[in-house]
């Protein structure tokens, strides 16, 4: 079980927006500590696509962004397209851990 | 530029011990501005912090695994290391070297990963 929790899937046509949540607690994302979110396409490793909460990696596209509030954070894809067919995860810090920790992944589907 | 690459045998055995290498070229794992460590993921499931390595030495570790695991360093190769001991298919995942900032607002950087199966 995750520590983040995240929807397992949402969906969307393309042009949509849609949002992916991710939920923490009072030690990580609650406690202040940042949120990144990476896009995993099949068989490669996670890539950075929004980190600090909200900034964009140069290259990322400015249909993704971020946002943060209280325990929690969310991905917006606006403009959907459907190369963004792919798992997002969120990370923070957990500081009863000292590590890092995960939402357990949201598949986007393009409908 | 940074990269990280993991290496070790792709199949263990049940009950044996499981042993990776992060090969780091483009940079320093002695440097006080980074951690080293592990994350796991099992086939077709989420994302796993093992644990990390700071320049000092000092390690950290997932609570969960804590008991069998163990990361250490080799300054000289610009390496470090990941065991896992008494392993199951359980264990099964492709394995992850990183590169955490000690400033926690950057991400994690990422090697490309080492799918270990555990197996007879």
């Amino acid at each position: 079980q995750s520590v983040l929790t995240q929807p397992p899937s949402v969906s969307g046509a393309p042009g949509q927006r849609v949002t992916i949540s991710c939920t923490g607690s009072s030690s990580d994302i609650g406690a202040g500590y940042h949120v990144h979110w990476y896009q995993q396409l099949p068989g490669t490793a996670p890539k950075v696509i929004i980190y600090a909460n909200s900034i964009r990696p140069s290259g990322v596209p400015d249909r993704f962004s971020g946002s943060k509030s209280g325990t929690s954070a969310s991905l917006a894809i606006t403009g959907l397209q459907v190369e963004d067919e792919a798992d997002y995860y969120c990370q923070s810090h957990d500081n009863s851990l000292s590590g890092s920790v995960f939402g357990g992944g949201t598949k986007v589907t393009v409908l | 530029q940074l990269q990280l690459q993991e290496s070790g045998p792709g199949l263990v055995e049940p009950s044996e011990t499981l042993s990776l290498t992060c090969t780091v070229s483009g940079g320093s794992i002695t440097t006080h501005t980074f951690y080293w460590g592990w994350i796991r993921q099992p086939p077709g499931k989420g994302l796993e912090w093992l644990g990390y390595i700071y320049y000092n030495g000092n390690t950290y570790y997932n609570p969960s695994l804590k008991s069998r695991v163990t990361i250490s360093a080799d300054t000289s190769q610009s390496q470090f290391s990941l065991k896992l001991t008494s392993v199951t298919a359980a264990d099964t995942a492709v394995y992850y070297c990183a590169r955490r900032p000690y400033d926690i607002r950057m991400p994690l950087t990422w090697g490309q990963g080492s799918l270990v199966t555990v197996s007879s």
